[in-house]
């Protein structure tokens, strides 16, 4: 059973610039969270996804959004990049709604922004 | 953003030695569950619990869900090199705050 997969696995961009990551869950789930992680702020939630909709929203500004598609894959968008957007950002899914906690993660994307 | 209060930070340990962690939160969790990142990949489950007071083991990983609700330890037995890694507490609560909140993490060294 293929994991969890997200593409790019690493991207450089500068400021003001956007960026699109996506994620393919693993097949069956239909839950989909997003984290951002760095060195100082750790794991942040930024939000989850289940049967299209977005069911959660961490504490990230509105330059930080996502979507589902109807295949249970999602993106994740983040406009204007700021030098502190710079981190590793993790896709996971889950059979359903996060109710349980137990999620699969993906590798990740890191995103450098210069 | 909020984070649990992970203990310790980092930690060297000889392999074949028995290791502790814990993580505290101020906010009661309905749900506690220990990750474990290698370099380079996402976090991967190691153990989830659902009750407190709960004790659940895992080949030599045992963790516990605090009475309080409130904390959660997690122990390594007879450490090996595969062991290294970054580890993970994270909690969540019910309803609509079913986001799970992580702790700072412990970055666990064996010596050989």
């Amino acid at each position: 059973k293929a994991g969890v997969t997200q593409t790019p696995r690493y991207l450089i961009k500068t400021r003001g610039q956007q960026v699109t990551l996506s994620c393919s869950p693993i097949s069956g789930h239909r839950s989909v969270s997003w984290y951002q992680q760095t060195p100082g702020q750790g794991l942040q939630f930024l939000f989850e996804y289940f049967s299209e909709t977005q069911r959660n929203k961490g504490n990230f500004p509105g330059r930080f959004s996502g979507r589902q598609f109807s295949n249970s894959r999602s993106e994740m968008n983040v406009s204007t990049l700021e030098l502190g957007d710079s981190a590793l950002y993790l896709c996971a899914s889950s059979p359903g709604p996060m109710n349980t906690g137990e999620l699969f993660f993906g590798e990740g994307s890191r995103l450098t922004v210069l | 953003g909020q984070q649990l209060n992970q203990s310790p930070q980092s930690m060297f340990i000889q392999e074949g030695e028995d290791v502790s962690m814990n993580c505290t939160s101020s906010s009661i969790f309905n749900t506690w569950l220990w990750y474990k990142q290698d370099p380079g990949e996402g976090p991967v489950l190691l153990i989830a619990l659902y009750k407190a007071g709960e004790l659940t083991s895992n080949g030599r990983l045992t963790a516990q869900f605090g009475i309080t609700r409130k904390d959660s330890f997690l122990n390594i037995s007879a450490s090996i090199p595969s062991d290294v890694g970054i580890y993970f507490c994270a909690g969540q609560g019910t309803g609509t705050a079913s986001k799970l909140t992580f702790g700072t993490g412990t970055r666990l060294q064996v010596t050989l």
